[in-house]
Formats: structure tokens, C-alpha cells, sequence
């Protein structure tokens, strides 16, 4: 059965200091992998997704992540946070015709 | 291009009362996912539909909760005798294609809140 781990429930960063948020994936194929973030009362927004190819993908707002087969991971990263990071990140692993399941979520707060 | 629309997007309910929650996916796209999430929790997975099928309904209740998708119009989550315990954000979100390969992905909506009073 597919599952997602995030193991960090918090995570506080001061703005400026990068971040790196943990995503680890049990999947019985190739994954397809997601990044999304919600704010308050919000609903989610995709950051970025992994199908296949570069291992290293881009998204928005500056984050990236990386896709790591033989660590089963795709942790999200970003080089300088800002105070508008602040947010509820969720990590999920699917596949075209099969339903999507989240992790936990990781909240980050960023402190001035 | 709208995106998902999820209306309403705050509901009131008794306790006893029905609840029907409902999700136009994007313009286009046939494939329609439910989840739930309660307070300080994240997504978990209730039901995905295609047109006028349910694909997999592994994360839906066995009792008082009903999906359907029909061939027009919106998607409808439908929970009877509503419990506090019903109190949470619905999710809906839709994909579009047959695969991944041409760019599709998954699109949400902002979300239906349900409180049960």
C-alpha cells in the first residue's frame, strides 16, 4: 500500500535561513510525486510535481525538491525563506487512474 | 479556464440533518477526488469518481456517506444524519487526460467546511 511520511510536524525558521522540509514515500512503482501548500483556511496549491526525467524539479516561489529513489524520498527545498512561507506543506504520492495520498503536513513558521 | 468550484463553501448543519457538498471539476476534466480533512489534520483520501463511476471509495464511511458523479453536472458528496464528528474541510480536486505525460495534474478546490451544530 502507498503511504507518505513527512516527520516533522513543525518546523521554525528564521526569514532569510533556508529550509528544508522531509518527504518519504512508500510506493510499489515509479511515484508520481507532489508538493502542495495551504494556507489558513485555504485550500492547496500545487508548488511542484515529479513524473519522471531530472530528479531535481523546479516550482513556484522559488522552492525545488528532489527525487531520491534509493532513499525513497522528494523533500521540498528553498534557499532563502520569507515571511509569507508561513504554511501548512503537504507531500503526496499517486498515480494516473489511482487515488493520491497526503502525509501528514509539515507547518512552518518563519520567524522576523 | 476556471479552476475547481466547490460550493458551499461554509455550511451549518443540525446534527441529524443532511449535508450535500458539491464540486464542478475544471472545465474538461472527468476525474473527481474527495477529501477530508479534520481540524489540525491533513488529507485523507475518501472517493474518486469518473464520469458516473465511483473508482475507488476505500477512504469513504460504510454508512451515511455517498458520492456520485453523473454524467452533467457537479459532483455531489453527500453525508446523512450529520454528527459533530462530521465537522471538517472537504476537498475537492479534479484531473483532466489519460495520463500524466501531456502535463496534466491535479487541481483543488478551496474547500467545503462543514460544522455540525
Amino acid at each position: 500500500a502507498q503511504s507518505v511520511t513527512q516527520p516533522d510536524i513543525h518546523i521554525t525558521v528564521s526569514e532569510g535561513a533556508s529550509l528544508e522540509l522531509r518527504c518519504n514515500y512508500s510506493y510499489g512503482a515509479t511515484p508520481y510525486l507532489f508538493w502542495y501548500v495551504q494556507s489558513p483556511g485555504q485550500g492547496l496549491q500545487l508548488l511542484l510535481k515529479y513524473f519522471s526525467g531530472d530528479t531535481l524539479v523546479q516550482g513556484i516561489k522559488g522552492f525545488e525538491a528532489e527525487f531520491k529513489r534509493s532513499q525513497s524520498s522528494f523533500n521540498l527545498r528553498k534557499p532563502s525563506v520569507h515571511w509569507s512561507d508561513a504554511a501548512e506543506y503537504f507531500c503526496a504520492v499517486g498515480n494516473y487512474g489511482q487515488n493520491f495520498v497526503f502525509g501528514p503536513g509539515t507547518r512552518l513558521s518563519v520567524l522576523p | 479556464n476556471a479552476g475547481v468550484m466547490q460550493n458551499p463553501r461554509h455550511l451549518v448543519r443540525r446534527r441529524g440533518q443532511e449535508a450535500r457538498l458539491r464540486c464542478s471539476p475544471m472545465k474538461g476534466h472527468s476525474h473527481v477526488y474527495w477529501y477530508r480533512q479534520l481540524p489540525e489534520e491533513g488529507l485523507k483520501f475518501m472517493v474518486y469518481l469518473q464520469k458516473e463511476n465511483i473508482i475507488d471509495e476505500s477512504g469513504m464511511p460504510k454508512e451515511r456517506f455517498s458520492a456520485e458523479f453523473p454524467k452533467e453536472g457537479p459532483s455531489i458528496l453527500r453525508i446523512q444524519q450529520v454528527v459533530r464528528g462530521d465537522s471538517a474541510a472537504y476537498f475537492c480536486a479534479s484531473l483532466g487526460g489519460t495520463s500524466f505525460s501531456s502535463g496534466n495534474t491535479i487541481y483543488f478546490g478551496e474547500g467545503s467546511w462543514l460544522t455540525v451544530v
